[in-house]
């Protein structure tokens, strides 16, 4: 069954840093998405994206943050000047159609030291 | 802004028992989609059972089933015949049914089958 991937697993920056997080979403979704979520607490929703556009965003997705799809397979996560709060799981998430279930990368572990 | 609890954050069951998994929430949205996800350690997130809130039936898939009731915005998992690999986190999950599709999530219930 196809999955989404996500690179590195784990990301152990200094702060200030800025650090880049890719996923590889289900080849035949349109529909992607980034969540973090810091160790102890909910998933948080971050950033959608569909047809090379941001469709919609939280407010913890600020100027901090970009997302792109640089060619046809990855979708990434750009974070510039890191902080410690920063630190957590990072997942990707894709579907063909927006009310499809989503699914779920393994996850990159953001730690920034 | 919609909110989904789940009120427990720990849970245990023997194996072969069955165990049921509470969220509740809050939208003003009237029609949207639940989920179940299931996250082994160290594994991905997967999910286990989708609802549509115009659906009044339950959703089942094999041992899996919900208990929907949408006026009271709840929405159960219960798990049968519990096996050692149920062992996991489980977040509920709500998403309106319009673009963006932002997933909402509880804060989840960590679920331990016992041998």
């Amino acid at each position: 069954e196809p999955e989404v991937t996500q690179t590195p697993s784990h990301q152990v920056t200094q702060m200030g840093q800025e650090v880049i997080l890719r996923c590889v979403p289900i080849s035949n979704h349109l529909y992607f998405y980034w969540y973090r979520q810091i160790l102890g607490q909910k998933v948080e929703f971050l950033v959608s994206f569909y047809n090379n556009e941001i469709s919609e965003k939280s407010e913890i997705f600020d100027d901090q943050f970009s997302v792109e799809r640089p060619d046809g397979s990855n979708f990434t996560l750009k974070i510039r000047s890191t902080k410690l709060e920063d630190s957590a799981m990072y997942f990707c998430a894709s579907n063909e159609y927006s009310n499809q279930p989503q699914h779920f990368g393994d996850g990159t572990r953001l730690s920034i030291l | 802004a919609q909110t989904v609890t789940q009120s427990q954050p720990e849970m245990s069951v023997q194996e072969a028992e069955t165990v049921t998994l509470s969220c509740t929430y809050d939208t003003s949205e009237n029609n949207y989609y639940l989920f179940w996800y299931k996250q082994p350690p160290s594994r991905q997130m997967i999910l286990v059972i989708r609802q549509e809130a115009y659906k009044q039936q339950n959703a089942t898939e094999n041992r899996f089933s919900v208990n929907f009731q949408k006026a009271a915005k709840s929405f159960s998992l219960k798990i049968s015949d519990s096996q050692l690999g149920d062992t996991a986190m489980y977040f509920c999950a709500f998403t309106p049914n319009n673009a963006g599709n932002m997933l909402t999530f509880g804060g989840g219930t960590r679920l331990m089958v016992k041998p």
